[in-house]
């Protein structure tokens, strides 16, 4: 069965600094990757999401995630966070079974940003 | 605008009810989904539909019921034998078929339980 790890419960960093949020999944073939972004009390927000080609893969409020299949990873990354970045981030991977579509989450990482 | 609509957004009721929520797309996707969401444990899938009138469960579904009678509507209902109804609970879509498992959330339903 596939799994995802988000290793890191909870990363804080300054203001303007540079963000890696680590994901790692378990899957036979070549998933489908996505992270979302939520905050508090909210829904799940789509920030990027990776299916082929290109493994560098640009998203919406200036993150980019780069798949390594080597490494079984998916992590995301910002060069500079701002302060509304902070919410919890949940790395996703998709999972094909007969005609169904699922998605399986990781366990999020909450990310607190400093003045 | 197309989204996907969850009511109410906080919900509180007895032990041994049940409880219905709510969950409306215009988005005109195939695919709908229920997931709970508990601190710290990321979403779990409860279940899912994939065209009118059918649906599967997911991984935690014992304890809740879901009908799909429109495309536009996936209700959950939790009853009593959900043994730990409180939690928070988020409705997805998407759509089905092809290379495309995006899926677009609601806003979420706070549901207490005492």
């Amino acid at each position: 069965a596939q799994s995802v790890t988000q290793p890191d419960i909870h990363i804080t960093v300054s203001e303007g600094a540079s963000l890696e949020l680590r994901c790692n999944y378990s899957y036979g073939a070549t998933p489908y990757l996505f992270w979302y972004v939520q905050s508090p009390g909210q829904g799940l927000q789509l920030l990027l999401k990776y299916f082929s080609g290109d493994t560098l893969v640009q998203g919406i409020k200036g993150f980019e995630a780069e798949f390594k299949r080597s490494q079984s990873s998916f992590n995301l990354r910002k060069p500079s966070v701002h302060w509304s970045d902070a919410a919890e981030y949940f790395c996703a991977v998709g999972l094909s079974s007969g005609s169904a579509r699922q998605l399986t989450f990781g366990s999020g990482t909450q990310l607190t940003v400093l003045p | 605008d197309g989204g996907i609509t969850q009511s109410p957004k906080y919900l509180f009721r007895k032990e041994g009810q049940n409880v219905t929520l709510s969950c409306e797309q215009n988005l005109n996707h195939d695919a709908m989904y229920w997931y709970r969401q508990d601190p710290g444990q990321g979403l779990r899938l409860i279940y899912y539909s994939q065209i009118v009138n059918d649906f599967q469960k997911g991984d935690i579904a014992e304890g809740y019921s879901v009908s799909r009678e429109k495309k536009e509507s996936f209700p959950l209902t939790v009853t009593s034998a959900q043994k730990n109804p409180t939690a928070f609970y988020l409705c997805a879509s998407s759509r089905a078929g092809g290379l495309s498992y995006e899926q677009y959330f609601g806003p979420g339903t706070r549901l207490t339980v005492t």
